[in-house]
């Protein structure tokens, strides 16, 4: 299958800095990627809509100006958590799907901690 | 309606056993339902999928059993493994590859000795 790689793994921040997460499509080009946050044991929550060239489209309630998404090429989107604070502190997820197939493949995840 | 229920919340099966987990949804214009396995600290990995025109597909020891008519899916794991012990999401999507999965809520399946 294809893979998507995400980096970093793990990442800790003071509260107030700001932490980027990027997400690769190793062996093919991704028109659209999606950003996810994942609480301990709950699904996944989609947060955004990446598509290359173009805005990122967020969902319902998730801050534009705090998550700033960056698609500028077919292989890689970067997930920016601006002035993290706590409550920000989660399992960040991206995925992508292989141009012309619904099928989604998913990055291994960022977990963030911000103390 | 862009709903995807899921059961169960948390399932224990012995080695060996079937492990079966339930998806049901309301949208009428889902039409790709895949299966995603999570071990803990990892992302989401596809497992199976299926399209509504077929009532059954099977990939080794991982079945998918759709009934369209009654607009469930489910998930069968065959002589389960320990290493099987993961969290399972099902999910579906409309038509389109630039669609939204809806996830379900995830099952927590544990495979003892």
């Amino acid at each position: 299958g294809a893979v998507v790689s995400q980096h970093p793994s793990r990442v800790i921040c003071k509260s107030g800095t700001s932490v980027k997460i990027e997400c690769r499509s190793l062996d093919f080009q991704a028109t659209t990627m999606f950003w996810y946050r994942q609480f301990p044991k709950q699904s996944l929550m989609l947060m955004a809509t990446s598509n290359e060239g173009s805005k990122a489209t967020y969902e319902q309630g998730v801050e534009k100006d705090k998550f700033l998404i960056n698609h500028a090429s077919l292989t890689l989107s970067t997930l920016t958590v601006t002035s993290a604070h706590p409550e920000d502190s989660s399992f960040y997820i991206c995925s992508a799907r292989v141009a012309g197939n619904e099928k989604l493949f998913f990055g291994s995840g960022t977990q963030l901690s911000v103390l | 309606q862009q709903q995807v229920k899921q059961s169960p919340q948390s399932l224990i099966v012995q080695k060996g056993g079937i492990s079966i987990i339930n998806c049901a949804y309301e949208n009428t214009a889902f039409d790709y339902f895949p299966w995603y396995q999570q071990f803990p600290g990892k992302g989401p990995a596809l497992l199976i999928a299926i399209r509504p025109d077929v009532s059954e597909k099977k990939e080794g020891r991982f079945t998918i059993s759709f009934n369209k008519s009654a607009k469930q899916f489910s998930l069968h794991i065959m002589d389960s493994q320990p290493g099987d012990s993961a969290t399972y999401f099902c999910a579906a999507n409309p038509s389109g590859t630039a669609s939204k999965l809806t996830f379900g809520t995830g099952t927590r399946l544990q495979v003892t000795l």
